[in-house]
């Protein structure tokens, strides 16, 4: 059964880079046929796609935040990573990392618990 | 991009009625859509894919059906568990989730 979990600071300053790890247990990223996502969630909003890593460490941003964002994948520590630049309060939020099959549907079928990131000074 | 919206925002309803949630993707996504229920403090769950099939686990009273623009998720009989937001999500493109639906204790 594969788990995701996400972890870095939760308290970023405007201006700053946010970065956000997701570890995965119970199958590993390199065995492929999964996209590794970011995916947020503003208070009390809905839900926002950042993007995806493949194995191969190909990527798909979501067009309003490419310019800021970079994902990356750690196969020998089977971890993708988050980064997000040039943080405003607009992007606080919770991130969770989610999984989703590269060759179906592409649903989000695994998610991590989330962590709740706040950008002030 | 391709736009996702649903109705009602929110509902109220009762333990045992049927409910009825709409989708609608702002151009034709064929049967690239997704479900998702979430309640407070979590994350959300996984219930129907591509449109009509039923995730492992989920109990078979949620449904969906539909194909190109639009939706619908159903609740066949509500159940105290089954009040949280409800979540559509296409697949076709550059992934985009609606806006959600509020489903409330009448």
């Amino acid at each position: 059964q594969v788990q995701l979990q996400e972890s870095g600071p939760g308290l970023v300053k405007p201006s700053q880079t946010l970065s956000l790890t997701c570890t995965v247990s119970g199958g590993s990223i390199s065995s492929g046929g999964y996209y590794w996502s970011w995916i947020r969630q503003h208070p009390g909003k809905g839900l926002e796609w950042i993007g995806y890593i493949y194995y191969s460490g190909s990527t798909y941003y979501n067009p309003s935040l490419k310019s800021r964002v970079t994902i990356s994948v750690d196969t020998s520590k089977n971890q993708f990573s988050l980064k997000l630049s040039s943080v405003t309060a607009a992007d606080t939020a919770v991130y969770y990392c989610a999984s989703s099959d590269s060759s179906g549907s592409q649903a989000f079928d695994i998610w991590g618990q989330g962590t709740m990131v706040t950008v002030s000074s | 991009d391709i736009q996702m919206t649903q109705s009602p925002s929110s509902l109220s309803a009762s333990v045992g009625d049927r409910v009825t949630i709409t989708c609608r993707a702002s151009q034709s996504i064929s049967s690239y859509l997704n479900w998702y229920q979430q309640k407070p403090g979590k994350a959300p769950k996984l219930l129907i894919y591509a449109a009509s099939s039923l995730q492992s686990g989920v109990p078979s009273r949620f449904s969906g059906s539909g194909s190109g623009t639009d939706f619908t998720l159903t609740i066949s009989s509500l159940q105290p568990e089954d009040f949280a937001t409800y979540y559509c999500q296409q697949s076709y493109s550059t992934p985009f989730f609606g806006p959600g639906t509020k489903v409330d204790i009448k």
